[in-house]
């Protein structure tokens, strides 16, 4: 399996933008999370999906954030209007049944905001 | 509410020197208690883990003990090398009455010297 995908990479954008990451999980997995990363508050989780529903999003910073999980092998995180303080590593892991508890953690989308 | 506090970094060792990076969580049930490893540039990877009381985990020199008299799940390793040089997250599952709940700590950033 080539693991949870990520895209883009890196993202570089103007304040008041959209943007939106992306997230491909492992196929048969059944948990999604959405983390954000920052030198400042460490690592958060942002939202999780069971079975593709929101189940907390407790973690989601304000309205300007936004997920979705359309379908078993995709979902979003997307901000708008970006400001600058959005500037982070944003990480998608994905976990599965198989009783382990383990998250397989995606490589990240890096966002600058400017 | 349910957490982890992990110690503060960032840590600096001397090539084959111990390593002890501490955790303690607060959870009202029975916590499985994870150890990721975040290596440069790079998402997350499991490290070790441990399910129950008095578990310990291990992989790649490291180990952790499940310690529910003092609530700790320390991570451990007798003799570090350069290559360890990462960041480090002690992390929680725990099952709620909403579904399972994520808890990550700061990370504790660990370079070490040759």
């Amino acid at each position: 399996d080539a693991g949870v995908i990520q895209s883009p990479r890196h993202e570089v954008t103007e304040m008041g933008q959209e943007v939106t990451l992306r997230c491909k999980p492992i196929s048969g997995h059944d948990y999604l999370f959405w983390y954000r990363q920052t030198m400042m508050r460490g690592l958060e989780l942002l939202i999780y999906f069971n079975n593709n529903v929101p189940i907390d999003d407790s973690g989601m910073p304000e309205d300007r954030f936004s997920a979705k999980m359309p379908n078993a092998s995709f979902s979003t995180l997307k901000i708008q209007p970006s400001e600058p303080r959005d500037s982070a590593v944003y990480f998608c892991a994905s976990r599965g049944k198989d009783g382990t508890d383990t998250q397989y953690f995606g490589p990240g989308t890096r966002l600058t905001v400017l | 509410g349910d957490s982890v506090t992990q110690m503060e970094g960032p840590v600096t060792l001397s090539e084959e020197a111990c390593l002890t990076i501490n955790c303690t969580y607060t959870a009202t049930g029975y916590p499985s208690l994870f150890w990721y490893v975040q290596y440069p540039g790079e998402g997350l990877q499991l490290l070790l883990k441990a399910t129950k009381a008095d578990d310990k985990g291990s992989n790649k020199g490291f180990e952790a003990t499940y310690r529910k008299e003092t609530t700790s799940f320390h991570l451990e390793k007798g003799s570090v090398q350069v290559s360890d040089s990462a960041v480090y997250f002690c992390a929680l599952r725990i099952l709620s009455n909403t579904g399972n709940q994520f808890y990550f700590g700061t990370g504790t950033s660990l370079t070490v010297i040759p």
